[in-house]
């Protein structure tokens, strides 16, 4: 199976910050993977697919990048809509699109 | 527009079968490349990937209860189904479904159902 490893686990920000947080595969998934924002009590929501491309609607304050096992997502300057629990996941295996752990942006 | 909506029962026994149905509209899961899959969220933890099933039939599961899973499709009443046999506290989480689309190596999750809670007690 192929886990998938964010860091860090939370993080604390103040709006017009960038932020960064990164996401680990534990074996290569070109560039096979996908960013989402929930928000409690909600569904989650595609922010970035295919390790860079945003999803229609999505504001361009968000960004993502990397290839192989490495990937970032960054938001340019934090918005207080932003304060919400990120996932990645990867869709490489079909076998199996796992989920890394979460990680949650709270307000500082 | 791609509507998702989950149902089922909001509290199983323990041993007991969940069964799960996705109904969903706004697109036909018999064009190719779409799919629909479902994905649990235990309270206050991560999301976790349980299944999905292709336009063709193909089916995927998460190994970690593969033995316990089964996904269908009714494409003429616009669902899947999900059955999770043999329940346990453990399994206490919001179900989603979600409509899987892609194409050149990029595949997602870009609709979502709101989630229904099941609650595994006795």
């Amino acid at each position: 199976d192929i886990q998938m490893t964010q860091s860090p686990s939370s993080l604390s920000a103040s709006v017009g910050d960038r932020v960064t947080i990164t996401c680990r595969a534990s074996q290569s998934i070109s560039r096979q993977l996908n960013w989402y924002l929930q928000r409690p009590g909600k569904a989650p929501k595609l922010l970035i697919y295919g390790a860079s491309t945003l999803q229609s609607g999505v504001p361009s304050r968000f960004s993502g990048s990397g290839s192989g096992t490495d990937f970032t997502l960054t938001i340019s300057s934090l918005q207080p809509e932003d304060f919400a629990t990120y996932y990645c996941q990867q869709s490489y295996s079909s076998l199996m699109y796992t989920f890394g752990q979460g990680t949650k942006l709270e307000i500082k | 527009q791609i509507t998702l909506k989950e149902s089922g029962p909001a509290l199983v026994k323990p041993t007991q079968t969940l069964t799960l149905t996705c109904t969903f509209s706004g697109f036909s899961l018999s064009t190719s490349g779409v799919a629909v899959g479902w994905i649990r969220q235990p309270p206050g933890k991560a999301l976790d990937w349980l299944a999905h099933i292709y336009w063709n039939d193909d089916r995927y599961y998460s190994q970690s209860v593969k033995s316990r899973l089964t996904i269908t499709k009714d494409t003429s009443k616009n669902q899947v189904i999900l059955t999770m046999t043999n329940m346990d506290p453990v399994d206490t989480a919001t179900y989603y479904c979600a409509h899987l689309v892609g194409g050149n190596n990029k595949y997602y999750y870009d609709y979502w159902g709101q989630g229904t809670l099941v609650s595994v007690s006795s």
